[in-house]
């Protein structure tokens, strides 16, 4: 099956200005996952769609991030505005949450490298 | 909110060693612990996970061990090889499709 999508791969901004990422997951992933990761550390989530809904945007800078997956399917995180500290790569990921098949794995796509200047 | 430990953060061995990475959590009600292989640039993989019903599961050179009771569990990779080589990440989560919580990461060098 193909593999989660993500565009762009790279982005450099400058502070204060918008950026906008996307994610197309594995198809049939009802799950859909935002991570972001800071050099030398963990991904940490940002937000989990259930389909189309918000399941947990517990840890989201609502002042400046947002996401949406409109038709349960592809979502985009966007940024607005950028500050130095959003310099990270953020990562998708989907899951099946079927408990019927082996298919409890989050996959995760290539990331899109964030640079903010 | 669950907390994962995640320790040593750098860790060089001798090919053919085994290498242990060990990791805490700290909400009792985590039920799921996978455990993640990113090399430099490329995304997280996942090479292994473990739930709470379960004490060890192995795969080939690889296994993890789950204590419950002390909250913690580890990975285990006999025979190192240099394509071992990367970063090495646990995770903790209420349940597998729940948002994982990673662990800080051990970058692991596995010297010819």
């Amino acid at each position: 099956e193909a593999g989660v999508a993500q565009s762009p791969r790279y982005k450099i901004i400058e502070k204060r200005q918008s950026v906008a990422f996307w994610c197309n997951p594995i198809s049939g992933h009802a799950t859909l996952y935002w991570y972001q990761q800071i050099l030398g550390q963990g991904p940490k989530l940002l937000i989990q769609f259930q389909n189309n809904g918000v399941v947990d945007d517990s840890q989201l800078p609502k002042d400046r991030f947002s996401a949406e997956r409109l038709k349960g399917v592809d979502s985009t995180l966007k940024i607005q505005p950028a500050k130095l500290e959003d310099s990270a790569v953020y990562l998708c990921a989907s899951s099946s949450q079927s408990v019927h098949k082996r298919s409890y794995e989050q996959y995760f796509g290539p990331g899109t490298r964030l640079t903010v200047t | 909110g669950e907390n994962v430990e995640q320790h040593p953060s750098t860790l060089s061995v001798q090919e053919g060693d085994s290498a242990v990475i060990k990791c805490t959590y700290s909400d009792s009600a985590s039920n799921y612990f996978p455990w993640y292989k990113q090399e430099l640039g490329k995304r997280p993989q996942l090479i292994i996970d473990i739930r709470s019903n379960v004490g060890e599961k192995k795969d080939q050179r690889i296994a993890v061990t789950l204590n419950k009771t002390a909250k913690h569990f580890s990975l285990h990779i006999t025979e190192t090889q240099p394509e071992d080589s990367a970063v090495y990440f646990c995770a903790a989560s209420l349940w597998s499709f729940q948002k994982l919580v990673f662990g800080t990461g051990t970058r692991l060098l596995v010297s010819p």
